[in-house]
């Protein structure tokens, strides 16, 4: 099946930094993908859908201004969590849509953990 | 309204039995699709079964089956001969074409396989 990768797989950060997720459809074009945050025993969480070429649309309640997600190819989204903070920690999870696809089926990256001290 | 509901946090299966996870839907979309995904502890998602809306037929996949009542809105997923592996959290998801093709997750089961 298609292939979605994250990187990194993890990472620890200190407050009021920044930190870059990158995500990639390896052997398909991506026009839509999908950001998903995951706190602890809990669901997915759809933060923002990101289209090639233009700019993301953001679900309620997710600031743009502190997830910046950039969709710059067909093949690689990137959401940056700015100025980060201690309750940013996080799993962040992208997946992506291969629109040749029968079902439309979305495609889930292995997601990167997100730590912030 | 919730678009998606799992009833069941968590669900204990004796290892080689069968088990039902639950999932109900609401949409007024006729065109839809149902899927689930098995999380393990690392965290990634793994797609396990899809049921479209207008398949006659239920969804099979191995061990597992997709029970899909549509009268009832519901997608229960049924994992037949349970082994210590399939021990994770179970998503069920839809997909509405008229809301961009976005993924609704439910809160997820827990699935535990006993030895």
């Amino acid at each position: 099946g298609a292939v979605v990768s994250q990187h990194p797989s993890r990472v620890i950060c200190k407050s009021g930094t920044s930190v870059k997720i990158e995500c990639r459809s390896l052997d398909f074009q991506a026009t839509t993908m999908f950001w998903y945050r995951q706190f602890p025993k809990q669901s997915l969480m759809l933060m923002a859908t990101s289209n090639e070429g233009s700019k993301a649309t953001y679900e309620q309640g997710v600031e743009k201004d502190k997830f910046l997600i950039n969709h710059a190819s067909l093949t690689l989204s990137t959401l940056t969590v700015t100025s980060a903070h201690p309750e940013d920690s996080s799993f962040y999870i992208c997946s992506a849509r291969d629109p040749t696809g029968g079902r439309n089926e979305q495609y889930f990256g292995p997601g990167t953990r997100l730590t912030v001290t | 309204a919730q678009k998606i509901t799992q009833t069941q946090p968590g669900m204990f299966v004796q290892e080689k039995e069968a088990v039902t996870l639950d999932c109900t839907y609401d949409t007024s979309d006729p065109s839809y699709g149902l899927f689930w995904y098995k999380q393990p502890s690392s965290g990634e998602m793994i797609f396990l079964i899809y049921q479209g809306s207008y398949d006659q037929q239920n969804a099979t996949e191995g061990r597992y089956s997709l029970n899909f009542q549509k009268a009832r809105k519901s997608a229960n997923l049924v994992i037949s001969a349970s082994q210590l592996g399939d021990s994770a959290m179970y998503f069920c998801a839809m997909r509405e074409p008229n809301t961009g093709n976005q993924f609704y997750f439910g809160t997820g089961t827990s699935l535990t396989v006993i030895p």
